[in-house]
């Protein structure tokens, strides 16, 4: 069982740079989410999907884009990475945006020079 | 607005110890609480639930017990294993919310 797949595992940028963090998920889920994973402060959300073709801003969306390509897949872009934007970062997918059942990935951990 | 508050860690303790973290938590009505666990490398996974007031979860020997009264879901385990070593966040979600409001999680460490 696949669940949520993150790719990549490992990033290292330097500022200003971009790239885009891949997410699938094979549930037949209805929302997707990313988060944000920092020592001290939890997780927090950056953007989520409640449905395909629908996108909105968590809590701290600043810098950062997401695409819903189809059902299945999440996407998140760094259009300039900067230093503040290291972190660990975690799609998850629940069946509908009400359920708080959430399915994470395994996590991507992103640092910028 | 919405928060979550846990003990800080880390929290080290021994094999067959009792284990209790707390948490307490800040909303308007009657939100759900959870736990979810992260083991190291992995995503976060849900624990256990409770959705109203005096509910119980428990799941893997842990309990939690959603007390209204005192705003608090602490989690508890009778005797815990080097297993369960993993970081612990407790969550909630206000009913016709969309998010969870997770807490800034709690490093726990068992040592043989």
């Amino acid at each position: 069982n696949a669940g949520v797949t993150q790719t990549p595992k490992f990033q290292v940028l330097k500022t200003g740079q971009s790239m885009t963090l891949q997410c699938a998920q094979d549930m037949n889920h209805n929302s997707m989410y990313w988060y944000r994973q920092d020592p001290g402060m939890g997780l927090r959300l950056i953007y989520y999907s409640a449905s395909e073709g629908t996108t909105d801003k968590g809590e701290v969306p600043n810098g950062y884009n997401v695409s819903r390509l189809n059902k299945r897949e999440f996407s998140l872009r760094l259009e300039s990475a900067a230093p503040s934007q290291t972190s660990v970062y975690f799609c998850a997918s629940s069946e509908y945006t009400q359920d708080s059942l959430l399915h994470f990935g395994n996590g991507t951990r992103l640092t910028v020079t | 607005g919405n928060s979550v508050t846990q003990m800080e860690g880390p929290v080290t303790l021994s094999e067959e110890a009792f284990l209790t973290i707390n948490c307490t938590y800040t909303a308007t009505g009657y939100p759900s609480l959870f736990w979810y666990v992260q083991y190291p490398g992995e995503g976060l996974q849900l624990l256990l639930k409770a959705t109203k007031a005096d509910d119980k979860g428990s799941n893997k020997g842990f309990e939690a017990t959603y007390r209204k009264e005192t705003t608090s879901f602490h989690l508890e385990k009778g005797s815990v294993q080097v297993s369960d070593s993993a970081v612990y966040f407790c969550a909630l979600v206000k009913r016709g919310a969309q998010k969870l409001v997770f807490g800034q999680g709690t490093r726990l460490t068992i040592n043989p």
